[in-house]
């Protein structure tokens, strides 16, 4: 089984809709995040959390919101999709040590009609 | 704010020879850590090679190595051997040290290896 674990792998929605992606994780680690692909623009920052009490915006926050139910699950929901957030959605986990290593998840693609 | 600018969206090389992708970064920091991740069409991302900033080696794993010029903030990697499961994109990233886990990432780099 994958250390970090997207839910779902691959949605169709419609504008307006609300929608949610789930990340749980069984690395132990602390730090997780989500991050954001779209074609030409490489991976950018969303949202991310050090620990359940400590949730910080990214680069790109808004129209988004997350929760941190606990240590190992992270989610990013949509509250009214539109269509300029379609793209692929990534999970990411960190120990937050010196390897500064980003673990990823397998990917969220959405599309919204 | 610190960036990473990859310069060449797509390129192709054929099995067994050796391609180079640039990347630079813009940052007034001395702490940080730069990496190149591989994105297979599976999509999932995975680690090739990291370097620290402080170390003036450059960075090697297996048939990938970077070449790490702090001064002139260049930090390109070279696959030497290539083979078809290298077909990927090939993304830049740098980290602050003092910001654990808010990468930039590059624009990418499609890498295309032909029999």
């Amino acid at each position: 089984d994958a250390d970090v674990t997207q839910t779902p792998r691959n949605r169709i929605t419609k504008t307006g809709k609300r929608i949610m992606l789930e990340c749980s994780q069984t690395k132990g680690h602390d730090r997780m995040y989500w991050y954001r692909q779209d074609p030409g623009l490489g991976l950018r920052l969303i949202y991310y959390s050090f620990d359940v009490k400590d949730i910080n915006k990214g680069e790109i926050s808004d129209g988004y919101s997350v929760s941190r139910q606990a240590q190992a699950k992270f989610s990013l929901s949509l509250e009214s999709a539109i269509p300029n957030q379609t793209a692929l959605y990534f999970c990411a986990t960190s120990d937050g040590l010196a390897s500064g290593e980003l673990f990823f998840g397998e990917g969220s693609r959405l599309t919204v009609l | 704010a610190q960036t990473v600018t990859q310069s060449q969206p797509e390129m192709s090389v054929q099995e067994a020879e050796t391609v180079t992708l640039s990347c630079t970064y813009d940052t007034s920091e001395n702490n940080y850590y730069l990496f190149w991740y591989k994105q297979p069409p599976s999509r999932q991302m995975i680690l090739v090679i990291r370097q620290e900033a402080y170390k003036q080696q450059n960075a090697t794993e297996n048939r990938f190595s970077v070449n790490f010029q702090k001064a002139a903030k260049s930090f390109s990697l070279k696959i030497s051997d290539s083979q078809l499961g290298d077909t990927a994109m090939y993304f830049c990233a740098f980290i602050l040290t003092d910001s654990w886990g808010k990468f930039q990432f590059g624009a990418g780099t499609q890498v295309v290896v032909t029999p």
